[in-house]
Parts: structure tokens; sequence; C-alpha cells
């Protein structure tokens, strides 16, 4: 089955730093890679995903992901964090069961941004 | 216009009792999925239907039962509820079986079971 790990569980930025969510894969065959995030008492927001092509994915509200195959890594990624930036990020693998496809996600990563 | 909706946002109901939970999305999609989220926030998809046809049903419980009426909705009904049930459960959907457009979720339920 595919998985992805998200090894931190907070990840703390200043204001105007750039910002980093780790996420690493395990699959077999091609991955199929998303990044989400979950506003506090709201549902997923599908940011930005990975399925074949450029391995730096742009995404919404500025967001972006290097897909590394040698490093199993797609990282999520800022420029420039803002406040409103905080939330609850979640990496998931399309993970294919016959005709089906389920997304597996990893255990999210909550980032907090402060002035 | 709400994409994924959900009905109801909180649920708080006693050991024993049952209830449902309603999901409709507007997107025409033709996938629906329904996930629990626990305590910890770990997120794991229960069950899914294609076209009104389940396709993934996970190691869940016998006493979940997900209904699709029709492509654009589908609900959840629990029965005999558990302490152990209580979580957030999101609704999502996606074109397609194989979701690789991305799924798009519901603002979730929360049930608390006393």
């Amino acid at each position: 089955a595919q998985s992805v790990a998200q090894p931190e569980d907070q990840v703390n930025v200043a204001e105007g730093n750039p910002l980093t969510v780790k996420c690493t894969y395990s699959v077999s065959g091609n991955p199929y890679l998303f990044w989400y995030v979950q506003y506090p008492n709201r549902g997923l927001q599908f940011l930005l995903k990975y399925i074949t092509g450029d391995n730096l994915v742009k995404g919404s509200y500025g967001f972006e992901a290097e897909f590394n195959k040698s490093q199993t890594s797609f990282h999520l990624k800022k420029p420039s964090a803002l406040v409103s930036d905080s939330a609850l990020y979640f990496c998931a693998v399309r993970d294919d069961t016959g005709t089906a496809s389920k997304l597996t996600f990893g255990t999210g990563t909550r980032l907090q941004v402060t002035l | 216009d709400t994409a994924v909706s959900q009905t109801p946002k909180y649920l708080v109901t006693q050991m024993g009792n049952d209830k449902s939970i309603k999901c409709e999305q507007n997107l025409g999609h033709d996938t629906m999925y329904w996930y629990k989220q626990d305590s910890k926030k770990f997120l794991k998809i229960m069950f899914s239907y294609n076209n009104k046809e389940l396709i993934i049903n996970e190691t869940v419980p016998n006493r979940f039962s997900p209904k699709s009426p029709d492509k654009a909705h589908l609900n959840l009904h629990i029965n005999s509820l558990e302490l152990g049930d209580s979580a957030v459960y999101f609704c999502a959907s996606s074109q397609g079986a194989s979701g690789g457009a991305g799924q798009f979720f519901g603002p979730g339920t929360r049930l608390t079971v006393l």
C-alpha cells in the first residue's frame, strides 16, 4: 500500500519568512501526491497535486511543492509566510485499489505563523 | 454556493442510539467518500461510492452503513453508537473514481457520543 509520512507535528515560522512543510512518500509505481490544508473547524481544502511533469508544482494561496524522486519527498513551500497560513496541513497519496482509488493521508503538520 | 454540504454540523448523542449524517454535493461529481478524523486529527477513509455503487469499503464495523440514493448524495447511518465513534466525519467528492483531480471536502460533522 502507498503511504506518506510527515515527520514534523508542528512547524513554527515568523511572518515574512519562507516556510517548508515536509512530506516523504513510499509508493510502488508512479506517485500521485497531494497537499490539503485544514483551517480550524473547517473541512480540508485542496492546495495542489503532482501527477507528472514539472517537479515544481504551483498551487493555491502562493503555495508550491517540490517533487524529488531521489529523496522520495514532496515538501510544501511558500516564499513568505502569512499569519493567515496558520493551519493544519496534510500530505496525501493516491492509493489505487483495483478499480477505485482512495487518498491515504499523512498524520498532518500544524503550521504556526507568528508576527 | 456550497460545493459539498453536510448536516448536521454537530451531533451529540447517547451510547446505543442510531444516528444519520447526510451529505450532498452540487459539483456534478460521480464519486463520493466518507472519512473519519479522530481526536489526534488522523484522517482515514471509510467508504467510497461511484455512481451509487460501493467501490471502497475499508475495515469499518458493520454498524456503519452508507447509502447513496443518487450521485449527488451519500448518507452515513450509524447503529448502536459507541464512545469510540466520537470523531469528525468528513464527506468528500471527486470526478472519477481515480480521484486524480483531487477531492473536495465538506465542512465536517462533529459527532460526540456520551
